[in-house]
């Protein structure tokens, strides 16, 4: 079974900017989560999607905003881009228990 | 979701048992014990996670206390790519891990 995968791997934008990532769960899984990863703050929640709807949010500006679609692919828009963005995106997707989630390898963005 | 406190850094030798422990003293009924590691720069990868009992996998075992404030991760045969940062987590909302700092083990030959 081929694990979840992101695109794109590593991203260079300029303040002001917008982004969009991607990210492909596991085949049957239906759940998707974001995480942002920072040397400062650690690995923080963004947001859950399950069945194309949010189920769980974390405390991040509105800046940071998520989707689903109807094959559990999701993807993440930040807006407006800060040099805080700066981070290591991460996306899970959990098992059908909803016990475990695996971790795609991230997106590496860089905002200059 | 309950708060866990883990000590920053442990060495472990080469082939041997690598026991790292987490306190969570203010865990609730229906919370789940997971660990997660997370090798640099790689996403984090499931490990085991347990609710009362202890648990084993390929990869490790777990074991809870019988008053659940507190369980140990244990990498049988430490090896030199079990070095990496380990996450204790409890949780019971599905989909959402809320990470702490974590347990930066290095293995050494």
């Amino acid at each position: 079974k081929a694990g979840v995968t992101q695109t794109p791997r590593y991203l260079i934008k300029t303040r002001g900017q917008q982004v969009t990532l991607s990210c492909s769960p596991i085949s049957g899984h239906r759940s998707v989560s974001w995480y942002q990863q920072t040397p400062g703050q650690g690995l923080q929640f963004l947001f859950e999607y399950f069945s194309e709807t949010q189920r769980n949010k974390g405390n991040f500006p509105g800046r940071f905003s998520g989707r689903q679609f109807s094959n559990s692919r999701s993807e993440m828009n930040v807006s407006t881009l800060e040099l805080g963005d700066s981070a290591l995106y991460l996306c899970a997707s959990s098992s059908p228990s909803g016990r475990e989630q695996y971790f795609g390898p991230g997106t590496r963005l860089t905002v200059t | 979701d309950a708060k866990t406190t883990q000590p920053p850094s442990m060495d472990c030798a080469e082939g041997r048992a690598a026991n790292l422990p987490c306190n969570h003293s203010t865990i609730s009924g229906n919370e789940y014990v997971y660990w997660y590691r997370q090798i640099h720069s790689q996403g984090p990868q499931y490990i085991i996670h347990g609710l009362k009992n202890n648990e084993t996998n390929e990869m490790a075992s777990l074991i809870i206390t019988e008053d659940r404030k507190s369980s140990t991760l244990i990498l049988p045969h430490a090896t030199l790519r079990d070095t990496a940062v380990y996450y204790c987590i409890v949780r019971v909302d599905q989909g959402k891990l809320i990470f702490g700092q974590g347990t930066e083990l290095s293995v050494k030959p």
